[in-house]
C-alpha cells in the first residue's frame, strides 16, 4: 500500500533560519504529491504541489522538488518567519484510488 | 467563495450520547472525505463518497460510527453511542470532479466525550 514518512519533530528554529523537513513515500504507480499547512485551530490547506517527477512546487517561499529516483519530496524554506510556525503536512494522492495518504505531520515552531 | 463547512465547531457531550457532524463541500465538488485527527493517530481517513455514494468506509472504527451523504451538497457523521475515546477534531474535505488530489479541508468539529 502507499505510505508516507515525514521527518519527526516538533522543530524549533531561531527567524530567518533555513527550513528542511524531510519526507519520503511509497507508491505504487506515479502520485501527486503535496505538502499541506495547517495553523492552530484551522483546518489543513494546500501550500503546494507537484504532479510529476522533477515538477517543483512552490509557494510563499517555500519549495519542494519531485524526486521519483529517491522517492523524496522535501519541503524547503531559505528563511523562516514567526507566522510560518504550523504543522506540515506531507501527502500523496493515488487518483486511481481516488484517496490521498498523510504522513504524521511535523510541528514547526519559529521563535524571535 | 465559500469553503467547506462544517457545524458545530465544537461539541462537548457525555459518553452514551449521539453526535452528530455535519458538512456542507464546496459546490462542484463531487468527492467528500471525513478524516479524525487526533494527538496519538494524526490524520486518520473515515469514509470517502464520489458522487453521493461511499466508496471506502474501511477507516471506520466500528459500528458506532456512520456517514451518509443524502445530495451533493450536505453530509453527516454520526456516533451513536459516543465514547471518551471519540474524542477528536473532525474534519471534513472534498475534492471537485475528475479528482486531482488537492484537497479542501473545513475548520473541523472538536469533540470532546466526557
Amino acid at each position: 500500500g502507499n505510505s508516507v514518512t515525514q521527518m519527526e519533530g516538533p522543530v524549533t528554529l531561531s527567524e530567518e533560519a533555513f527550513l528542511t523537513i524531510n519526507c519520503t513515500y511509497t507508491a505504487t504507480g506515479y502520485p501527486s504529491l503535496f505538502w499541506y499547512v495547517q495553523y492552530p485551530g484551522e483546518g489543513l490547506q494546500l501550500l503546494l504541489k507537484a504532479t510529476k517527477a522533477d515538477d517543483k512546487g512552490s509557494n510563499k517561499g517555500f519549495e519542494a522538488t519531485y524526486r521519483k529516483e529517491t522517492t523524496s519530496f522535501h519541503l524547503e524554506k531559505g528563511s523562516v518567519q514567526v507566522s510560518d510556525s504550523a504543522v506540515y503536512f506531507c501527502a500523496l494522492s493515488d487518483l486511481n484510488a481516488g484517496k490521498s495518504t498523510f504522513g504524521d505531520g511535523t510541528t514547526l515552531t519559529v521563535k524571535p | 467563495d465559500a469553503g467547506v463547512i462544517q457545524s458545530p465547531r465544537h461539541e462537548v457531550t457525555e459518553m452514551g450520547q449521539e453526535v452528530t457532524l455535519r458538512c456542507k463541500p464546496i459546490s462542484g465538488h463531487n468527492s467528500l472525505f471525513w478524516y479524525r485527527q487526533t494527538m496519538m493517530r494524526g490524520l486518520e481517513l473515515l469514509i470517502y463518497f464520489n458522487n453521493n455514494v461511499p466508496i471506502d468506509d474501511s477507516g471506520m472504527p466500528e459500528d458506532r460510527f456512520s456517514a451518509k451523504m443524502p445530495n451533493a451538497s450536505f453530509s453527516t457523521l454520526k456516533i451513536q453511542p459516543s465514547e471518551p475515546r471519540d474524542s477528536a477534531v473532525y474534519f471534513c474535505a472534498s475534492s471537485e470532479s475528475g479528482y486531482t488530489g488537492e484537497l479542501f479541508f473545513g475548520e473541523g468539529s472538536r469533540l470532546t466525550v466526557l
